[in-house]
């Protein structure tokens, strides 16, 4: 099946930093989506990306989807105590009757020292 | 609109106990889909459902059971709970394409 491969799984900065995460995929996709999850609760859509080469902001959040339809960003900039979370890339590939599936990555842990 | 909500919040069974984890969602999504999260495993699809009638297994569908005989609930069902299955569920909806709204999650341990 496909694969996503997410980096870092963790990270500890400091408020006010920037802060890069990524993903890379084995397979193409069409569709790339940033969800961030809080503490006991489910994750909630950031981002979705729908063409390669697209760059889309959403206030402090910035990501893109890869020309090479395999890897997709997430930058934060001036990180703030409540960027505290986990954040997921999923990617989804149009095909046939199973074109609603994503398949998600593991996560990135990012934790912001005030 | 509630969204996309769940029940029971949290759960305890013994081994070889069923349950039914309830899923409802109230903004006419076609698309419905179940979801397991271990610790670093991030997110991993059971079943899904395209519409009502149809049902379809994910990456990790053994000894769960799905219906869908609605467009708004999206019932999951263990048959015979294992220790294996202690996790957080999710059920997610959405319209069409990826943009999936996730519910706030059943967290479920079996003894």
């Amino acid at each position: 099946g496909q694969q996503l491969n997410q980096s870092p799984q963790s990270m500890f900065i400091q408020e006010g930093e920037d802060v890069s995460m990524n993903c890379t995929s084995s397979s193409i996709f069409n569709t790339w989506l940033w969800y961030k999850q809080d503490p006991g609760e489910g994750p909630v859509l950031l981002i979705a990306l729908y063409k390669a080469g697209e760059l889309t902001s959403n206030g402090r959040l910035t990501a893109q989807f890869g020309i090479t339809r395999k890897d997709s960003f997430l930058n934060i900039s001036a990180s703030i105590p409540s960027d505290v979370g986990i954040y997921f890339c999923a990617g989804q590939l149009v095909s046939g009757g199973s074109n609603y599936k994503l398949t998600f990555g593991k996560g990135t842990l990012l934790t912001v020292n005030p | 609109n509630a969204g996309v909500t769940q029940t029971p919040k949290f759960q305890v069974l013994k081994t070889g106990q069923s349950m039914t984890l309830q899923c409802a969602q109230d903004m006419n999504h076609e698309y419905m889909s179940w979801y397991r999260q271990d610790p670093g495993m991030g997110l991993r699809l059971i079943h899904y459902s395209v519409g009502a009638g149809i049902t379809d297994q994910g990456e990790v569908p053994n000894g769960y059971n799905v219906s869908r005989s609605t467009t708004e609930d999206f019932p999951l069902r263990l048959l015979s709970a294992a220790p294996s299955q202690t996790s957080v569920y999710f059920c997610a909806s959405s319209r069409a394409g990826a943009e999936q709204f996730f519910g706030p999650g059943t967290r479920l341990t079996v003894l």
